[in-house]
């Protein structure tokens, strides 16, 4: 099993939807969890932090269940501007603490 | 604010040829990482440091060597390269382990 899995997509969507991305993580002891942007041919840029409580940043919402280990992504009204790859990133708590990137999900926003 | 900073961006080798990446960070971190990207897959570890002196290896290190004499700076070496290295490399750094990593903008690498 991966240490972190998601759905590679893509999601396609109309602007002003909602969509929301799911990723699992293997290892139950981490505790650092966040989530990422990657616009094509660009670098991952650090989109938010998950915290245990779930928190919000404008139309971005970030849900963290530890007891299935998942964290979750949710855009309202979705943009044009936020079709890129969404890249969830975990801890590995037991090697080095560094964190591990999943594979992304792409993310389509259509007019 | 330079953040994390790659040279060059693009670069075509021929087979066999060496190159040396070059990434330096003046956010002071002590962790400092590279990773290749190939169209459509993720990002794959090659190479890791916690410091200044101290280099690990990632998941996929063969063909490449890294060396960091400095805090700021993380060199990553191909020798006799191949053409199953081109790919894209992104350096980054970050002050933990667990914190966020910070990206450079990426180095675009062919090898013919």
């Amino acid at each position: 099993r991966k240490e972190v899995e998601q759905d590679p997509g893509p999601f396609n969507v109309p602007e002003g939807a909602t969509v929301a991305f799911n990723c699992t993580y293997s290892n139950s002891a981490s505790q650092s969890f966040f989530w990422y942007r990657q616009d094509c041919r660009k670098e991952p840029k650090l989109l938010m932090s998950v915290y245990s409580s779930g928190n919000e940043d404008g139309r971005f919402t970030a849900q963290l269940n530890r007891a299935s280990q998942y964290i979750s992504l949710l855009i309202r009204d979705s943009k044009l501007s936020d079709s890129a790859t969404y890249l969830c990133v975990v801890n590995r708590h037991n090697a080095g603490n560094m964190l591990t990137f999943g594979g992304g999900t792409r993310l389509m926003v259509k007019p | 604010n330079a953040g994390v900073t790659q040279t060059p961006k693009f670069r075509i080798l021929k087979i066999g040829q060496s190159m040396t990446l070059q990434c330096t960070q003046d956010m002071n971190h002590n962790y400092m990482y590279w990773y290749r990207q190939d169209p459509g897959m993720g990002l794959k570890l090659i190479y890791y440091s916690v410091g200044a002196g101290i280099t690990d290896k990632g998941e996929v290190p063969n063909g490449y060597n890294v060396s960091r004499s400095t805090t700021e700076d993380f060199p990553l070496r191909l020798e006799l390269a191949a053409p199953s290295q081109t790919s894209v490399y992104f350096c980054a750094s970050s002050g933990t382990g667990n914190q966020p990593q910070h990206f450079g903008d990426g180095t675009r690498l062919s090898i013919l």
